[in-house]
Parts: structure tokens; sequence; C-alpha cells
């Protein structure tokens, strides 16, 4: 069974701070790393999806960084708003499997 | 992009009886769709791939009689829960692939809760 860990599980931050936190996967048969942004009540909404090792995305304040050989990928956010406060996910998809979703980062951002 | 649309968003249902979710694709036709379920505090566990016009395929320890998947039409898929009972209460929501890359993309339903008493 393949296993997504997503860390930390939750966090709070003032409004206005920077923030990052972990998605790990396996470093083996990686075909491509998604996150989402699932805010309460509605449909998660892709974020990024990388493909390559090294990859860097950025969207507004959004970005994220990906690291195969060593299963990694990091999403930080600039300067946090209220409006990011969301659950994040990320999700890894393998040759040969669905994808696999982690748990999911709580961020709440408070004003 | 594609707009999903889920049906009902709450339901709440007593033990035994059958409930089903719909998944409407708003935007473009999707011959696949995916289920997926959560339960508190776990990740979105995919259930079974939605097939138009063919049978679904279920993921290990998912059981078919219990959750029947119909995707009659390139822009419906429904699942029946059928003689629901309290360990069913979960959150259920679907998902089209987006089509425009390869990578899995997808796009989201609003989910639906369900409660079985």
């Amino acid at each position: 069974i393949l296993n997504v860990e997503q860390s930390p599980q939750s966090l709070h931050v003032q409004e206005g701070d920077s923030t990052n936190f972990t998605c790990s996967f396996p470093s083996s048969n990686f075909y491509a790393l998604h996150w989402y942004r699932w805010e309460t009540a509605k449909s998660p909404e892709a974020l990024f999806v990388m493909t390559l090792n090294g990859d860097e995305k950025k969207k507004g304040r959004i970005s994220a960084t990906l690291n195969t050989k060593e299963g990694y990928s990091y999403l930080y956010i600039k300067g946090s708003q209220p409006e990011d406060s969301a659950t994040y996910l990320c999700a890894f998809l393998s040759g040969n499997t669905p994808l696999v979703f982690g748990k999911g980062t709580r961020l709440s951002v408070i004003a | 992009g594609a707009v999903v649309s889920q049906h009902p968003s709450w339901v709440i249902c007593k033990s035994g009886t059958s409930v089903k979710i719909e998944c409407r694709s708003l935007d473009f036709q999707a011959t696949t769709m995916f289920w997926y379920r959560q339960f508190p505090k776990q990740s979105l566990m995919l259930m079974a791939t939605s097939n138009e016009g063919s049978k679904a395929t279920y993921e290990q320890g998912v059981e078919k009689d219990k959750f029947l998947i119909n995707h009659a039409s390139l822009t419906l898929s429904t699942l029946t829960v059928t003689s629901a009972h309290p360990e069913d209460s979960s959150f259920y929501i679907c998902s089209v692939p987006s089509g425009a890359t390869n990578t899995g993309e997808l796009f989201f339903g609003e989910g639906s809760r369900l409660t079985v008493l």
C-alpha cells in the first residue's frame, strides 16, 4: 500500500506570516504529484500538478517544490491571508496505481 | 475548467435504507468518474472507478453489491449505498479527470455527507 504523509496535520498562523508544509511520498515509480486546496463546504481545487524532479511552480503567493529522488514536496505560502485558510491535500500518482491522497494539512490564518 | 456537481450535500437515513448520490459533469462529457470516501481524520480513499456504458471497477475491500454505481450517460454517475448501516456513515465525493493532460488532475464535486442512524 502506497503511503503519502503530510505534515503538520494542522497549523495556525497569523495574518502576514509565511508558512510551509510537507508532503512525503514513495520515491519509486513516480509519475506526478498533485496539490489541492480544499475550502470548507467547497470542492477541492487543483493548485499544482508537478511531474519533474526539481520542479518549482508558483501561483500568486503560493509555490511548491518537488524532489522525486527523495520523495518530498513542499508547499509555501507567503504572507498568509485569512482567505488562505483551507485544507491542503497532496496526492501521489505512480505509473500503475490510482491517485493516492495524504490526510491533508489544515491551515488556519488568524486575522 | 469543468464544474462537477454532486447531490445531495447532506443526507441522514435510517439503518437498512438505500441512499443515492448523484455526480454530474456540467461542462464536458466524462467517460470516467471516480468515487472517493473519507472517514474522519483519514485521507480520501478511492472506492471505485465509474465507466460510462460498462461496469464500474471497484477497489479492494469495497463491496460492489453494497455500493452500486451506474454511469448511464456521459454526464451522470450515481452511487447507491444499499441497506446502509451506521458504519457506512462517511463523506462521499466524486471526481472527473480533467482530460487536458495524462497527469491525473481531477475536478471534484462538493461531496455528500451520509449519516446513517
